[in-house]
């Protein structure tokens, strides 16, 4: 159990377009899903939480205008990166808690988006 | 604030040596949760453990234990019998809190090569 998804796993896409990254939580509903960043060979960085039916809260220095967050059902939530640029090209994390187990986050395999 | 460190950035063993990863945490709260995560180069986070603050049983699971000291703040991560399937970077993290879904502070990571 505690199963999550991410589509796509590899992106490639051109400076100015805009990238939708789906989190999917496959056998369990979540009611908080987080969207994380990672540079090559560096942590992971937190850059939003994303409750369901309510508006994301971003960490500091995360341009919400820019990375969309959107949470609409219990077992989707998705990333939406507008006007891209190539200093936007990393690998994005998702993570959801099942409510029967809040505490503990499950990681989506992660989207490995590039910029041109 | 919250913070995780991981002082060994690289391990490099042969297999069937043992290995411990070290994790050293700091926080105000009384109540909290420790987890590590282990990341293959595929990319994934994969869930190994979480241990709660009031908690300090060591635990053991396969070839896997850990060893939580609230004394000292720690939180190490051995490997008995390490294996190559055993490569993978691994992240402690931290959490704030019980009961409901809490940001997740990671450490930098230990980058683990087991080599033949």
């Amino acid at each position: 159990g505690a199963v999550v998804s991410q589509h796509p796993s590899r992106v490639i896409c051109k400076s100015g377009t805009s990238v939708k990254i789906e989190c999917r939580s496959l056998d369990f509903q979540a009611t908080t899903m987080f969207w994380y960043r990672q540079f090559p060979k560096k942590s992971l960085m937190l850059m939003a939480t994303s409750n369901e039916g309510s508006k994301a809260t971003y960490e500091q220095g995360v341009e919400k205008d820019k990375f969309l967050i959107n949470h609409a059902s219990l077992t989707l939530s998705t990333l939406t990166v507008t006007s891209a640029h190539p200093e936007d090209s990393s690998f994005y994390i998702c993570s959801a808690s099942p409510a029967r187990v809040a505490d503990t986050q499950y990681f989506g395999p992660g989207t490995r988006l590039t910029v041109l | 604030a919250q913070k995780v460190t991981q002082a060994q950035t690289e391990i490099s063993v042969v297999e069937k040596e043992d290995v411990t990863l070290d994790c050293v945490y700091e926080t105000r709260d009384t109540t909290y949760y420790l987890f590590w995560y282990k990341q293959p180069p595929s990319g994934e986070l994969v869930f190994l453990i979480r241990r709660n603050s009031f908690d300090e049983q060591n635990e053991i699971s396969g070839r896997y234990s850990w060893n939580f000291q609230k004394s000292t703040s720690s939180f190490n991560f051995t490997i008995t019998a390490s294996q190559v399937v055993d490569s993978a970077v691994y992240f402690c993290a931290l959490s704030e809190g019980p009961g409901t879904a809490s940001k997740l502070t990671f450490g930098t990571g230990t980058r683990l090569q087991v080599t033949l």
